[in-house]
């Protein structure tokens, strides 16, 4: 299957960690992708990470990865108000014809 | 600048209409895509194109006819408009198409900015 579950809303305060979440099906991702959707705007590729891989550190941002739970994470540290949009998980899998399979999306909400 | 642009960035037509949305890369990538997100915003592929071929066709109605006129432009052509195509539409481009072969080469999909598309 290709269902990819996120929670629907996140809301931090300022300053704090924001952890978002992703749970995968299809064991045969190759890459998983963070992509931020501001509003009105396209998406931005945030991070990607390999699946033989299960930390990748980038700045702000640690993508964490349990293929045994096929579960992803992305942990934004120091959350700032610009950081304030709906966060999406991809998967892409070898031989897919580099089709991106998203998750349903997590509005972040990044309060004073 | 270099980047995927579309145009138009808002559509509004009434239903039973024919109407195309178009889509330019200027960074000389071959493969081509065509995304769809609903109003809960949920984003699932329509179309891929690798050097103007058709790759991946997702069960979208045959209503939807994408073209390719050469590589760094593909098209959305929509036949018979229906309240339900009612969506944002994203392009997309990226270098290279994975042929499955044992070494996946990452490959970054650049997305354009959305066309938001309203049946009345």
């Amino acid at each position: 299957g290709e269902d990819v579950e996120q929670s629907l809303f996140l809301s931090v305060r300022e300053g704090d960690s924001s952890v978002i979440n992703c749970t995968y099906t299809d064991s045969s991702s190759t890459y998983l992708y963070w992509y931020k959707q501001e509003p009105g705007a396209g998406l931005q590729l945030l991070t990607y990470i390999f699946s033989n891989m299960d930390m990748k550190q980038d700045q702000r941002l640690t993508v964490l990865l349990n293929k045994k739970d096929k579960h992803l994470s992305l942990r934004i540290a120091d959350t700032q108000t610009g950081d304030s949009a709906i966060y999406f998980c991809a998967e892409s899998m070898r031989g897919g014809g580099n089709k991106l399979t998203f998750g349903t999306g997590t509005q972040l909400k990044v309060e004073l | 600048d270099t980047a995927v642009s579309q145009t138009p960035k808002y559509l509004v037509t009434q239903m039973g209409n024919d109407k195309s949305i178009k889509c330019e890369q200027n960074l000389g990538h071959d493969t081509m895509y065509w995304y769809k997100q609903d109003s809960k915003k949920f984003l699932k592929i329509m179309f891929s194109y690798n050097n103007k071929e058709l790759i991946i066709n997702e069960t979208v109605p045959n209503r939807f006819s994408p073209k390719s006129p050469d590589k760094a432009h593909l098209n959305l052509h929509i036949n018979s408009l229906e309240l339900g195509d009612s969506a944002v539409y994203f392009c997309a481009s990226s270098q290279v198409w994975d042929r499955g072969g044992r070494d996946t080469p990452y490959n970054e999909q650049f997305f354009g900015p959305g066309t938001r598309l309203t049946v009345l």
